[in-house]
């Protein structure tokens, strides 16, 4: 069965500063992976996936995320943080061999920016 | 487009009590999902519908849940009876995904949310 693990459960950044948010997997087979963000009060929205090829992906709202397979991990990247960005953001990987859709979330990372 | 549609968005019951909570999902959607998600954690999938039929429930504990989508659009998901730890949000979703690839390659909408409280 596939895991997500997200190892910090709160990251802080000023304003303007770069960000990354570090995301693990573990799966068989070539994973599906996504980012989501969810806004306190809200359902979640998608940020950004990977299915194959290029192995840098751009999302929404200047995300971009970074698969490798040799290590396993999915890390979403931001080069300059804005406030609105403060949301709590979930790795998920998906089983594509499944008849149904079985995506696993991590447990999230809280982002806190500071003015 | 509207967005999907959850009610109540909070619900405050004793324990052995019922709930239920409504999901109306974008038209046109196909499939369907319920999530729970406990606090601190990420949402797990409870229960997984294409059109009228379910597609996945193997995480839906069926002692004491259950979830309908009748005419394959609007789906209700009840618990009889609730227990503490049944404290969550309860999100909704849906997607166009009709085949399996369309399942996986279309985005899911989630609604906001039902955030039970079980006493």
């Amino acid at each position: 069965a596939q895991s997500v693990t997200q190892p910090d459960i709160h990251i802080t950044v000023s304003e303007g500063a770069s960000l990354e948010l570090r995301c693990n997997y573990s799966y068989g087979a070539t994973p599906y992976l996504f980012w989501y963000v969810q806004s306190p009060g809200q359902g979640l929205q998608l940020l950004l996936k990977y299915f194959s090829g290029d192995t840098l992906v751009q999302g929404i709202k200047g995300f971009e995320a970074e698969f490798k397979r040799s290590q396993s991990s999915f890390n979403l990247r931001k080069p300059s943080v804005h406030w609105s960005d403060a949301a709590e953001y979930f790795c998920a990987v998906g089983a594509p061999s499944g008849s149904a859709r079985q995506l696993t979330f991590g447990s999230g990372t809280q982002l806190t920016v500071l003015p | 487009e509207a967005g999907v549609a959850q009610s109540p968005r909070y619900k405050i019951i004793e324990k052995r009590q019922s709930v239920a909570f409504w999901c109306n999902p974008i038209s046109g959607h196909a499939t369907l999902y319920w999530y729970q998600q406990i606090l601190g954690q990420g949402p797990k999938l409870l229960i997984q519908f294409q059109n009228n039929g379910v597609v996945d429930d193997s995480q839906l504990p069926k002692d004491r849940f259950s979830a309908e989508r009748l005419k394959g659009v609007d789906s209700t998901l009840k618990i009889q009876p609730a227990k503490l730890e049944d404290s969550a949000v309860y999100l909704c979703a849906s997607s166009l995904g009709g085949s399996r690839w369309q399942a996986f390659n279309s985005p899911l909408h989630f609604g906001n949310g039902t955030r039970l409280t079980v006493t």
